[in-house]
């Protein structure tokens, strides 16, 4: 069984700070996804990292994935109300023609105006 | 909007109940997932259809088991229910049979929120 640990679990930041969020494990995976999800709504897929050492930036959101595709960042920067929310990673491995995805249990983000 | 309808939105029930929770997948997805969210655990993959067969099996309970219809649209049917089963449960749907996050990536409903009391 592959678990994803994510850290810090709660994250409570004004607006205009930076923050880092993480997601480690001891297992390799093929590709690392990370979701944001809302009150009341279901996950959003944010943005897929498939190679090691991968960098990937989304407006002020930054992810990166580790030199041996066990291990991955959220970084973002001058933090919004907006961007409050449950930040999950999934961790995808390839089982022949199938991905199993496993989910961490997320960063719960809240950031006050 | 994923595109992707759960409903109820929200269900309360007893104990020894059995309930039905019912998804229709985005247009064009043929693959339907089921997962249950609580504070604990997090998100478990329960099970996945594509196309009306049964595809994948996760931490699935034998009380609750699931279809797919000729329609694609899919119910999760859970019964003899225990306090332990109030959760959300969402939907995802993806495009093939193969949960692939280039070609089929996940979108996933609002989910139920189930209660038992």
């Amino acid at each position: 069984t592959q678990l994803l640990e994510q850290s810090p679990q709660f994250l409570s930041i004004q607006e205009g700070e930076n923050l880092t969020v993480y997601c480690n494990s001891s297992s390799v995976f093929s590709s690392l996804q990370w979701y944001r999800q809302e009150p009341g709504e279901g996950p959003v897929l944010l943005v897929t990292v498939v190679t090691g050492g991968e960098v990937k930036k989304l407006k002020r959101l930054t992810f990166q994935f580790g030199d041996a595709r066990k291990d991955s960042s959220l970084h973002i920067t001058a933090a919004q109300p907006g961007d409050t929310g449950l930040y999950l990673c999934a961790g995808a491995v390839s089982g022949g023609s199938n991905y199993k995805l496993t989910f961490g249990k997320g960063t719960l983000l809240t950031v006050n105006p | 909007d994923s595109g992707v309808t759960q409903t109820p939105k929200h269900l309360i029930t007893a104990t020894g109940q059995r309930v039905t929770l019912r998804c229709s997948p985005r247009s064009g997805d043929l693959s339907v997932y089921w997962y249950q969210q609580s504070l604990d655990q997090g998100l478990q993959f329960l099970i996945q259809y594509y196309n009306g067969e049964e595809r994948a099996k996760g931490n699935i309970l034998e009380r609750f088991s699931a279809q797919q219809f000729p329609d694609l649209h899919s119910e999760l049917n859970l019964s003899s229910l225990e306090l332990g089963d109030s959760a959300l449960y969402f939907c995802a749907s993806s495009e093939g049979p193969h949960l692939s996050s280039y070609n089929s990536p996940l979108h996933f409903g609002n989910g139920t929120r189930l209660t038992v009391t």
